[in-house]
């Protein structure tokens, strides 16, 4: 069965410090891969998507970036961080039409 | 582009209590989901459910593409039913989803 593994499962970071968070998936090759982000409260922003190895399509112009430098794998990075960056991080995959979601992890920037 | 609007944005709720949540989307969409988040952030996947009426349980969801919503029915509740309820859309030919401001409910013993 497919499963998806994300960490640190919480972070709390100083701002101006670099951040990289990573996703992996297992059980399955190829897969659509995204990183969203969830402010205190609210909806999930798609921030990032991947279709394969070295494609990357951003959404949202920020502080943040991403690789995939291999087929199970997506990382999410930032070189200085801001208060703002500050929220719940999550990356999902897609299996046929729906998309299935990784634990999260929680980012607190000070 | 596309909006996903939620209603109600709360809802508290005495166990065995029975609700229904619902989606409006602005424009066409290929497919429809349904989460629920539970207190811990984990989103769990419910229905998938671009058109017509599904049952898991306690739980049902019905989507009418051609008059852009979907409606989620939670029966006889209970206290493990808490957490913020969301609807996506998967907007035509993008693959990307588009997640509604989600209905928060509270279910009281």
């Amino acid at each position: 069965s497919q499963t998806i593994h994300q960490w640190p499962a919480t972070l709390v970071q100083p701002v101006g410090s670099p951040l990289s968070l990573e996703c992996t998936v297992e059980g399955t090759s190829n897969p659509n891969l995204y990183w969203y982000r969830q402010a205190a409260g609210r909806g999930l922003q798609l921030l990032f998507y991947s279709v394969g190895i070295g494609q990357i399509s951003s959404e949202v112009p920020q502080n943040l970036s991403a690789s995939r430098p291999q087929d199970r794998q997506f990382i999410l990075s930032s070189k200085k961080l801001l208060l703002s960056d500050s929220g719940f991080y999550l990356c999902a995959w897609k299996w046929g039409y729906e998309q299935f979601f990784g634990p999260g992890t929680r980012l607190t920037v000070l | 582009g596309i909006q996903v609007e939620q209603s109600p944005p709360d809802l508290i709720l005495q166990e065995g209590a029975n609700s229904t949540l619902r989606c409006n989307f602005s424009d066409s969409v290929n497919n429809l989901q349904w989460f629920h988040q539970n207190p811990w952030g984990q989103l769990i996947n419910l229905f998938y459910i671009p058109s017509g009426t599904k049952q898991n349980g306690r739980l049902s969801a019905t989507t009418v593409a051609t008059e852009r919503y979907s409606l989620l029915y939670i029966s006889s509740s209970q206290t493990t039913d808490s957490g913020v309820y969301f609807c996506a859309v998967d907007v035509l030919d993008t693959d990307k989803l588009i997640f509604g401001t989600g209905t928060r409910l509270q279910v009281f013993p």
